[in-house]
């Protein structure tokens, strides 16, 4: 199956700084999301993202298919962007409907 | 416009017992998906149903866990017989369609506790 790589594992910031947060997948794909698990263990969508490029308030994400990486900015961050940042891709071809998720960025925020 | 109903939102079994977890899609998707998360562990799919057919189970244990999704009503997976190590949370996501262009939305999940 596809693999799907997130870096990086942990991630410590002081409120206010930027990071940006990788995920490599091994195949085409059909689709690609972002998501942010919040620490009562809600799944948040951030983007649907499976080639260019978005943004949303202080995110945004850009997804490069033919080179097989998607990347998620967080700026200016602040104590509620703590959580898990999830990567999940739906492989291309007929592998519809199931999405492979990468094993996450854990973000603390300190004030 | 409701979002991705599941329910209960917490379950407590005590070992040999049955679990029904119940997942109500977004109004207009008629594509459902179960995942599940295990302690310490990322999240995996288990099934893809559209109404009143398995799409794709190739992640469901292949005993004691059943999924459906009727014509009328919830999307129910069913755990018989439930042992400690399916201690979890349990996902619920649904589409429009599928394929490219039919992002996934999740449901709050239900955390099964197996006593």
């Amino acid at each position: 199956g596809i693999q799907v790589e997130q870096s990086p594992p942990d991630l410590i910031l002081q409120e206010g700084a930027n990071s940006t947060l990788r995920c490599n997948f091994s195949d085409s794909v059909n689709n690609l999301q972002w998501f942010h698990q919040n620490p009562w263990g809600q799944l948040i969508n951030l983007f649907y993202i499976p080639s260019g490029t978005k943004q949303n308030g202080r995110l945004s994400a850009t997804t490069v298919a033919t080179e097989r990486y998607s990347l998620l900015y967080i700026s200016s961050s602040q104590t509620t962007d703590s959580g898990v940042y999830f990567c999940a891709v739906e492989k291309g071809g007929t592998s519809y409907g199931k999405l492979t998720f990468g094993q996450g960025t854990i973000l603390t925020v300190h004030p | 416009n409701a979002g991705v109903m599941q329910n209960p939102r917490h379950l407590v079994r005590r070992r040999g017992q049955e679990a029904r977890l119940r997942c109500s899609p977004m109004k207009g998707h008629s594509h459902v998906y179960w995942y599940r998360q295990l302690p310490e562990e990322g999240l995996k799919f288990m099934v893809y149903l559209q109404k009143e057919n398995i799409i794709d189970e190739s992640g469901m244990p292949k005993e004691r866990f059943s999924a459906e999704f009727p014509k009328e009503g919830p999307s129910i997976l069913r755990i018989q017989q439930v042992v400690r190590g399916d201690s979890a949370a349990y996902f619920c996501a649904s589409s429009r369609g599928q394929g490219r262009g039919n992002e996934q939305f999740f449901g709050p999940g239900t955390r099964l506790t197996v006593l």
